[in-house]
């Protein structure tokens, strides 16, 4: 069956320090996509980064970048240059193939990740 | 462009009362999704659409009913809510060559 695990609940890192959240995931199809989402209190989800699973590069975007090693079956979220504004739930993902519910999507439970000034 | 918006932001209802949330997009996406989050968790998907007038069930669709009419707007029912519906709700949407879903704001469901 496919699932995400996210095995930090809370994580703590310094202002403009680097920091990983951690997220492993198990499927058995070969075509799949692989997100992280940040949810700020405010409730909304709010996409970050992509890795589809035939990509042979790690995603980057700004300060996101996804550290993707396929035989590992991880994709774990690398922030550089932590901000204070990046305190928020972060949410690791997985889309299953269209055929399968449409692509759903299937989550993690969440890291929450606090910015120390 | 508003993206994906969805009304209400916030309701009360009594147990058995009924209820719609609507989602609207701009984003002329063919796939439409709902999903409920529960506090401590990831989101799970309730119903979905591939196209107008077309939908299907997600992995927990019990209580609930949707309707996609027209392309840009996905509905979701509650015909007699119960305090397991409390949840916050999340729409989302897909363009059929994209793969990420972007999401509403959310509409947060209280059921007493």
């Amino acid at each position: 069956a496919q699932k995400i695990t996210q095995t930090q609940p809370g994580m703590f890192v310094q202002e403009k320090e680097a920091v990983t959240l951690d997220c492993t995931y198990d499927t058995s199809d070969p075509s799949y996509g692989l997100f992280w989402y940040k949810q700020p209190s405010s409730g909304e989800m709010i996409f970050l980064i992509y890795q589809g699973s035939y990509d042979q590069q790690n995603a980057t975007e700004g300060r996101y970048s996804l550290n993707f090693q396929k035989a590992r079956k991880s994709a774990n979220l690398v922030i550089s240059a932590s901000q204070l504004g990046d305190s928020a739930m972060y949410f690791c993902a997985m889309s299953l193939p269209l055929y399968n519910q449409g692509g759903k999507l299937i989550f993690g439970q969440g890291t929450e990740l606090s910015v120390k000034p | 462009n508003a993206g994906v918006t969805q009304t209400p932001k916030f309701r009360v209802l009594k147990t058995g009362q009924s209820m719609t949330l609507l989602c609207a997009q701009d984003m002329n996406h063919e796939y439409m999704y709902w999903y409920r989050q529960d506090p401590g968790m990831g989101l799970r998907l309730i119903h979905y659409s591939v196209g107008e007038g077309t939908t299907a069930k997600g992995e927990v669709p019990d209580g609930y009913n949707v309707s996609r009419l027209k392309k840009q707007n996905f509905l979701l029912g509650l015909e007699s809510a119960a305090p397991s519906q409390t949840s916050v709700y999340f729409c989302a949407t897909k363009g059929p060559l994209q793969e990420t879903q972007y999401f509403g704001p959310g509409t947060r469901l209280l059921v007493l």
